[in-house]
């Protein structure tokens, strides 16, 4: 079975600042990863994803994330982040055994001050 | 367009209670899932549906029953509700296409 891995539970970061958001997974097989972003009180929205192709994904609202084959890695980032990007974030991976089944990680709540 | 419906928003049970968690959605996906969100355990999946007339288990099936009524509906069922059953639910859908999930606004259940 998969497993994925959120290392860190909270994040504060104040504003206009780096960050970074840490995933691992395990897996024997070929994967699809994943970054969903979750408002409070909302379902989750997809942020981006890498099923093939170059390593450095980009998504929605100025973030990316590098897919590490070596170490098993989907590490998120952004260059500088806003107080409206405070929110829930959630690691997932899928394999090619069976696409229909999403593994997610535990969540990392970003917390970016003023 | 819609996209994903849940019903109720809210709901709160006594313990040994039965009630159904209503999903629909607009989008004509094959693959419909059911989730439980618990503080720092992240999402679980519950059942999925692959197509219409197919379901299986997922991650923690048990005290849960669920029913895909058509291609739109997908239906989970908690017989006999137990306070570990307090969580947010959510429905979702997979454009097989680009393998983007798509999340309905969740359920969130207490069980008392």
């Amino acid at each position: 079975a998969q497993s994925v891995t959120q290392l860190d539970s909270q994040v504060p970061v104040f504003e206009e600042a780096p960050v970074e958001l840490r995933c691992n997974y395990s897996s024997s097989v070929s994967v699809y990863l994943f970054w969903y972003v979750q408002y409070p009180n909302q379902g989750l929205q997809l942020l981006l994803k890498y099923l093939s192709g170059s390593t450095l994904v980009k998504g929605i609202n100025g973030f990316e994330a590098e897919f590490n084959k070596s170490q098993t890695s989907f590490h998120l980032r952004k260059p500088s982040v806003h107080i409206s990007d405070t929110a829930e974030y959630f690691c997932a991976v899928s394999d090619f055994r069976n696409f229909n089944k999403f593994y997610f990680g535990s969540g990392t709540k970003l917390n970016v001050k003023p | 367009n819609a996209g994903v419906t849940q019903t109720p928003k809210f709901q709160v049970l006594k313990t040994g209670q039965s009630m159904t968690l209503q999903c629909a959605q607009d989008m004509n996906h094959n693959s419909m899932y059911w989730y439980r969100q618990d503080p720092g355990m992240g999402l679980r999946l519950i059942y999925y549906s692959a197509s219409e007339g197919t379901t299986d288990k997922g991650e923690v099936p048990n005290g849960y029953n669920v029913s895909r009524l058509n291609k739109r509906e997908f239906s989970l069922r908690l017989e006999s509700a137990a306070p570990s059953q307090t969580s947010v639910y959510f429905c979702a859908t997979r454009d097989a296409t680009n393998e983007k999930l798509f999340f309905g606004s969740g359920t969130q259940l207490s069980v008392l």
